[in-house]
């Protein structure tokens, strides 16, 4: 069965220090693509990054990069320096080549403090 | 440059009344979604589809039904609310070429919506 799995529902990191929000993802179809999104307090969902799963370079994206461990299944967002705007929901999400829906995780709340 | 509008933002709706959210996109998008978000649970599909005049269940489509007339817009009715679709409603397209995934959704700012 498809699934993506995020197990943090809640996340505080210290302004300008490093954090990684974890996710999870099973598949047996060979093509697919991950992304994050973010969603600020105001409600809209923000694309941050995509990672193909043929892709052999992690993906980056100014502060934001993509920890892909096809192996284990894993495709951790890392937030570099971070701001107090990075307060946030963030999803991860999962399509294949097979069909254009997407998978979304749980979310990780994450709490940047001053 | 619009994108995705979703009307309307905000609605509060008694339990059994009817209504109707719309999706518009001017992008020429092929495929449309319709998500709801609910708290610990992120973001389930309710129905989607692939073309103008086509529509297809998702992941949580009792309660819901849709329509696709138009390319450009993708309604989502609820014929007789309950408290359980009190929910924030994401309306989504994208145009992906076949067999690519590195297309994202363009997502609609959402429809917070309350059943009493």
């Amino acid at each position: 069965a498809q699934k993506i799995t995020q197990t943090q529902p809640g996340m505080f990191v210290q302004e300008k220090e490093a954090v990684t929000l974890d996710c999870t993802y099973d598949t047996s179809d060979p093509s697919y693509g991950l992304f994050w999104y973010k969603q600020p307090s105001s409600g809209e969902m923000i694309f941050l990054i995509y990672q193909g799963s043929y892709d052999q370079q992690n993906a980056t994206e100014g502060r934001y990069s993509l920890n892909f461990q096809k192996a284990r299944k894993s495709a951790n967002l890392v937030i570099s320096a971070s701001q107090l705007g990075d307060s946030a929901m963030y999803f991860c999400a999962m399509t294949h080549s097979g069909t254009y829906k997407y998978i979304f995780g749980t979310g990780t709340r994450l709490k940047v403090l001053a | 440059n619009a994108g995705v509008t979703q009307t309307p933002k905000f609605r509060v709706l008694k339990t059994g009344q009817s209504m109707t959210l719309l999706c518009a996109q001017d992008m020429n998008h092929e495929y449309m979604y319709w998500y709801r978000q609910d708290p610990g649970m992120g973001l389930r599909l309710i129905h989607y589809s692939v073309g103008e005049g086509t529509t297809a269940k998702g992941e949580v489509p009792d309660g819901y039904n849709v329509s696709r007339l138009k390319k450009q817009n993708f309604l989502l009715g609820l014929e007789s609310a309950a408290p359980s679709q009190t929910s924030v409603y994401f309306c989504a397209s994208r145009d992906p070429p076949p067999g690519q995934t590195n297309y994202g959704y363009t997502f609609g700012s959402g429809t917070r919506l309350t059943v009493v």
